[in-house]
């Protein structure tokens, strides 16, 4: 199965900053998906980021909060802009693996707003 | 509306014991189903997942799910509980309309705490 690497891993950062997350996967992936997830809750998906075209967001998720990069088959961006403490989460990116039948995460970015 | 439900927050048992963390789900067409373990402080581990076959599914550490469409139900088990299956627990479906190829997000239910007691 694919192999993702994500940075960073953890974040403190001001509010009204912005912090880009990457996700590098070790082989092409037509598809990622970023999620959000508070300590101890379930993952929201925030968006589905595909190669060459804008991502698709989730209810509740804006491109100008979230911004999404996917500039090749291995690589994507997420970008968390002018950070609020409501913000402070961890952040996962994940790849469809397998044809399908399974899904990889990465490590995850655990974000402090402070 | 397709949906995954864990109806227990909390999960706890003792050492040695079997445990059972429990799923339904409700999609349209054939569900493929997953099983993640997310330990204190890390990132999501796959257990198993039941695409199509045997309804008893065996996976990583130990565990194994039994796939009951009838009841929409996919319970993940564990013959005897360990201090260190203690984590996290998420079940999650996809559904696997034809032709959506492999691109399908995921649904996820909201977690269930496994504590096993010494």
């Amino acid at each position: 199965s694919a192999v993702i690497s994500q940075k960073p891993s953890r974040d403190i950062c001001q509010r009204g900053t912005s912090l880009t997350i990457q996700c590098q996967v070790d082989s092409q992936v037509t598809m990622m998906f970023w999620y959000r997830q508070q300590p101890g809750q379930s993952l929201t998906l925030i968006a589905t980021a595909n190669q060459g075209s804008e991502a698709t967001y989730e209810s509740g998720f804006v491109i100008d909060k979230f911004p999404i990069s996917r500039p090749n088959l291995t690589f994507s961006t997420l970008t968390v802009s002018n950070m609020s403490p409501e913000d402070s989460s961890i952040y996962l990116c994940s790849v469809p693996t397998g044809g399908g039948s399974g899904y990889t995460f990465g490590s995850g970015t655990r974000l402090t707003v402070v | 509306a397709q949906s995954v439900a864990q109806p227990e927050d909390q999960v706890n048992v003792a050492e040695g014991n079997p445990l059972t963390v429990k799923c339904t789900y409700s999609v349209s067409g054939n569900p493929y189903l997953f099983w993640y373990v997310q330990y204190p402080n890390r990132g999501l581990q796959f257990l198993l997942k039941y695409i199509t076959g045997d309804n008893l599914v065996k996976g990583s550490y130990g565990f194994e799910a039994e796939f009951n469409k009838s009841q929409t139900s996919f319970h993940l088990k564990k013959p005897s509980a360990l201090v260190s299956d203690s984590a996290l627990y998420f079940c999650a479906v996809r559904d696997s309309p034809r032709g959506a190829g492999n691109n399908r997000k995921l649904i996820w239910g909201l977690g269930t705490s496994l504590a096993v007691n010494p």
